[in-house]
């Protein structure tokens, strides 16, 4: 059974277009986030929601709204993509009693032409 | 903010030791060490708590200075499976990591 799950695994597109990436837990964890790694792995937090409610909002422009529907899956909708968008976005899971300890889901390679 | 990792990269021979260090100008509630591989997701290894305790992977140790704001993982007699980018992440925030640059490990024959 996959932990962290998310589709798609690849996704080309063409700048200003509009795309999503889903994301879904079964860890039963509270919290969830968006982690971005961009070309030099430099691995860096985007959103955090905990049982549904944005904990952690980064400076990340306003082209990126996550949307937690349940506490098991967190959705990521770019608007209006730019080349600088291309990234590995990764889920990430974790539970507060297990000291944040994070399960990553296995990214979603964004190329934006 | 961001915590910096020494060495950037490091090549060792199979059975070789190793040390990756990270240092934060922050206070630290925890430090959390994870490893990716290329083409996958980073997996967790160890976390060290403010206090002293360490959960984690019980083939790789590290330590923690709270009052200096640095940790360091030992890779003891390392394989070739060790290979890989080794990132630690610094928790400033209840539940907020920040993550190092990663320091590169290759481990060689």
């Amino acid at each position: 059974d996959t932990a962290v799950s998310q589709t798609p695994k690849y996704l080309v597109t063409q700048m200003g277009n509009d795309k999503s990436i889903k994301c879904e837990q079964n860890l039963g964890h509270d919290t969830m986030y968006w982690y971005k790694q961009d070309s030099k792995k430099f691995l860096k937090i985007m959103f955090s929601y905990n049982n549904k409610e944005l904990i952690i909002n980064e400076t990340v422009p306003n082209r990126f709204s996550p949307k937690s529907p349940d506490k098991a899956h967190l959705n990521l909708h770019i608007n209006s993509l730019e080349l600088g968008d291309s990234a590995v976005y990764f889920c990430a899971s974790s539970q507060p009693s297990d000291s944040y300890e994070q399960y990553f889901g296995p990214g979603t390679r964004l190329t934006v032409t | 903010q961001q915590p910096v990792q020494s060495p950037q990269a490091v090549i060792l021979r199979e059975g070789e030791d190793a040390v990756i260090n990270c240092s934060s100008s922050k206070a630290l509630y925890s430090v959390h060490w994870y490893r990716q591989k290329h083409g996958e997701a980073p997996v967790f290894l160890m976390i060290l708590l403010k206090g002293g305790e360490q959960k984690g992977h019980d083939k790789i140790s590290a330590s923690f200075n709270e009052k200096k704001q640095q940790s360091s993982l030992y890779l003891t007699a390392s394989q070739l499976s060790y290979s890989g980018t080794y990132f630690c992440g610094t928790e400033i925030i209840t539940g907020k990591l920040i993550f190092g640059q990663g320091t590169t490990l290759q481990v060689k024959p």
